[in-house]
């Protein structure tokens, strides 16, 4: 059974970082492209970064370019993204989104994981 | 503003037929496949069509999508209480250095 579990959600104040993980099982992750999705509360889906199974490639969405860093260890199946300069507009459900074959072909998703900046 | 634009609420009766709808640019409905997302209050967003017009297993035939030129819809038909949700269409942008997009979403009321 395909698993995603995102951990790392929290309070933060702005300018603060924070570090987010999705740990996958159930699929062999290598052969995999990930993203990262989020939901503002109350609001609809962002699209927020790409990165390739082999981790070659990398899209980032404008309000995140230059503050966030995606990355992935195949050794550990694990995804990340590294959030730098937060704003309070960053808070949200970030959900960590297996690729299945196309960009935006998001076909097993995690339960996500909470990040509120607030001072 | 969503670069992908969806009508913010729909409604229908049990039974009804519904058709849902994205409108988007040549830079992505346009030259990309279209996906829709199915989200229940307080869920994770679910997969329901892929590539336009593809159901993934375990979604009902009710649901069905399409595509024609920059614009895609999904329909459901024999509607249940149960479709009452979120709905976002999504696709890749090719400008810039692309980009993912998704619609604001339709939130769809069952009568």
């Amino acid at each position: 059974e395909v698993q995603l579990v995102e951990s790392g959600g929290g309070l933060v104040q702005p300018g603060g970082s924070l570090r987010l993980s999705c740990a996958a099982s159930g699929f062999t992750f290598i052969n995999y492209n990930m993203n990262w999705v989020r939901q503002a509360p109350g609001q609809g889906l962002e699209w927020v970064s790409h990165i390739s199974n082999s981790g070659n490639t990398i899209y980032y969405a404008d309000s995140v370019k230059g503050r966030f860093t995606i990355s992935r260890d195949n050794a550990k199946n694990s995804l990340n993204l590294q959030m730098n300069s937060l704003r309070a507009e960053d808070t949200a459900v970030y959900y960590c989104a297996r690729e299945g074959g196309n960009l935006c072909y998001f076909d097993y998703w995690g339960r996500g994981t909470l990040v509120t900046v607030s001072s | 503003q969503s670069v992908l634009t969806q009508p913010p609420s729909a409604s229908g009766t049990p039974g009804q037929r519904v058709t849902l709808s994205c409108s988007g640019s040549s830079s992505n409905i346009g030259s990309n496949y279209v996906y829709w997302y199915q989200q229940l209050p307080g869920t994770a967003p679910k997969l329901l069509i892929y590539r336009n017009n593809e159901r993934p297993s375990g979604v009902p035939d009710r649901f069905s999508g399409s595509k024609s030129g920059t614009s895609a819809s999904l329909a459901i038909s024999g509607l249940r209480a149960e479709d009452e949700a979120d709905y976002y269409c999504a696709a890749w942008d090719d400008r810039l250095s692309g980009r993912g997009m998704f619609g604001g979403g339709t939130r769809l009321t069952v009568l």
